[in-house]
């Protein structure tokens, strides 16, 4: 089955700096490619997404890239605020619409 | 759309008694998952359903968890009898097959004593 392993597990940076978060995949089948954010007490939030038929996505601050030949992806946010303190995890799913397997999860904070 | 609803919010019970929670999906969505989330442990899938039947339920600790799903629109997720290493926070997601992503509810928080 996929396995699907996250780096760093803890990340702290100050307010304004970027951020970047990998994960790697094992299933070469796998073409979904989830983020979540989880805040203190928070259920996990879907934030962004990427399909493998696309290298990158960006939705203001943040980004996705995908590698599918080397099968690795990445979360990048940029200008860091306090308010993106939080856990977040990705995934990999055959597609949209099939079981998500999640990574371990990286704990973000954001320093003022 | 109400999203994942999920209940109680909260349970406090005492070691040995029976533990119920429930999970109602998006309408809609034909794909149900229960998690279980610890510190140590993290996010783990205990078990999912296609159109109201169990796929997988290889993250089932063992034989005191049990889950059904008798309709589109519910699921339990019991516990009997209850001990204090079954203290998480239990997630229930859905998604609708094919099409969508998974969505999660906001989780019930159980402490056993």
């Amino acid at each position: 089955g996929e396995n699907v392993e996250q780096h760093p597990s803890t990340l702290s940076v100050q307010e304004g700096d970027s951020a970047v978060i990998k994960c790697t995949y094992s299933d070469s089948a796998s073409n979904y490619f989830p983020w979540y954010k989880q805040e203190l007490g928070k259920r996990p939030q879907l934030i962004i997404d990427i399909r493998s038929n696309v290298g990158e996505k960006k939705d203001q601050r943040i980004a996705v890239t995908l590698n599918k030949t080397a099968k690795h992806f990445s979360l990048h946010i940029t200008e860091t605020q306090p308010e993106d303190s939080a856990v977040y995890f990705c995934a990999a799913s055959i597609s949209a619409g099939n079981m998500l397997t999640f990574g371990g999860g990286t704990r973000l904070m954001v320093k003022p | 759309d109400a999203g994942v609803i999920q209940s109680p919010r909260h349970e406090v019970t005492e070691m040995g008694q029976e533990v119920t929670l429930r999970c109602k999906p998006i309408s809609g969505h034909n794909s149900l998952f229960w998690y279980r989330q610890t510190m140590m442990r993290g996010l783990e899938l205990l078990i999912y359903f296609n159109n109201n039947v169990p796929i997988d339920d290889s993250g089932m600790p063992e034989d005191r968890f049990s889950a059904k799903m008798p309709n589109a629109s519910f699921s339990t997720l019991k516990i009997q009898p209850s001990e204090p290493r079954d203290s998480a926070v239990y997630f229930c997601a859905s998604l609708r097959q094919g099409i969508d992503t998974q969505y999660f509810g906001p989780g019930t928080r159980l402490t056993v004593l």
